[in-house]
């Protein structure tokens, strides 16, 4: 039972434009979303997250939306930096996180 | 303030074998949990403790077991070691504050079972 959906296993963005990640769910019990950011041999790094009671949560350049009718989550980073280059989960929690499968971000310079 | 560390971060093991990990939260942090990371599966939710208590369990069989100090402080065991069993073994502290599910991960284990 895959209750979060990342459909997109990797994106390859230019460098200075708009990276645009997806996540689908299935339960409407979540009720806070967040994102991850991975590099090799790290564990995950908390990015940004958003309460089921909004629909957008920006910090700097990173910005999160949420459309609860279509149970769909994205995160857009802009402008794209090498640096952003890593694997982006979405989790989405009520009593404990379930996580995506992952999106494999490469910015290209 | 010192992150979530994790002991060892590799480990070899063979078929039938045993293992325990440890994991150390960020101070102050009283829920720990553990995931299981391995290629094109994202992370797998194990187990959950808070207050030495196993609070959520994930979907995962018997042979993989854990447990909490009073320091919070977290162990994790996998009996009878398979194949399938390679994987990253990610910990995560968080508060465990009512409407707070940040969680902070640590560098992970990376268990390979021959």
């Amino acid at each position: 039972d895959q209750q979060v959906k990342q459909n997109s296993p990797s994106l390859s963005v230019q460098e200075g434009r708009i990276s645009i990640l997806n996540c689908d769910y299935t339960n409407s019990m979540f009720d806070y979303f967040l994102w991850y950011k991975k590099y090799p041999a790290e564990g995950p790094t908390f990015l940004i997250s958003i309460s089921s009671i909004k629909d957008k949560n920006e910090d700097g350049r990173f910005t999160v939306f949420l459309n609860k009718s279509a149970k769909h989550l994205s995160l857009h980073i802009v402008p794209s930096q090498p640096g952003d280059s890593a694997v982006y989960f979405c989790a989405f929690g009520n009593e404990k996180l379930t996580f995506g499968t992952g999106t494999r971000l490469t910015i290209i310079p | 303030k010192a992150g979530v560390t994790q002991t060892p971060r590799y480990l070899i093991k063979t078929r039938g074998q045993q293992v325990t990990l440890s994991c150390s939260p960020i101070s102050g942090h009283r829920s720990v949990s553990w995931y299981q990371q391995t290629p094109g599966q994202g992370l797998q939710f194990l187990f959950e403790y808070f207050s030495e208590t196993q609070r959520n369990k994930g979907n995962f069989p018997g042979r993989f077991s854990g447990r909490q100090f009073s320091n919070s402080r977290s162990e994790m065991n996998v009996s009878t070691l398979e194949l399938g069993d390679s994987a990253l073994y990610l910990c995560a502290s968080s508060l465990a504050l009512p409407g707070y599910y940040e969680q902070y991960f640590g560098p992970g284990t990376r268990l390979t079972v021959t």
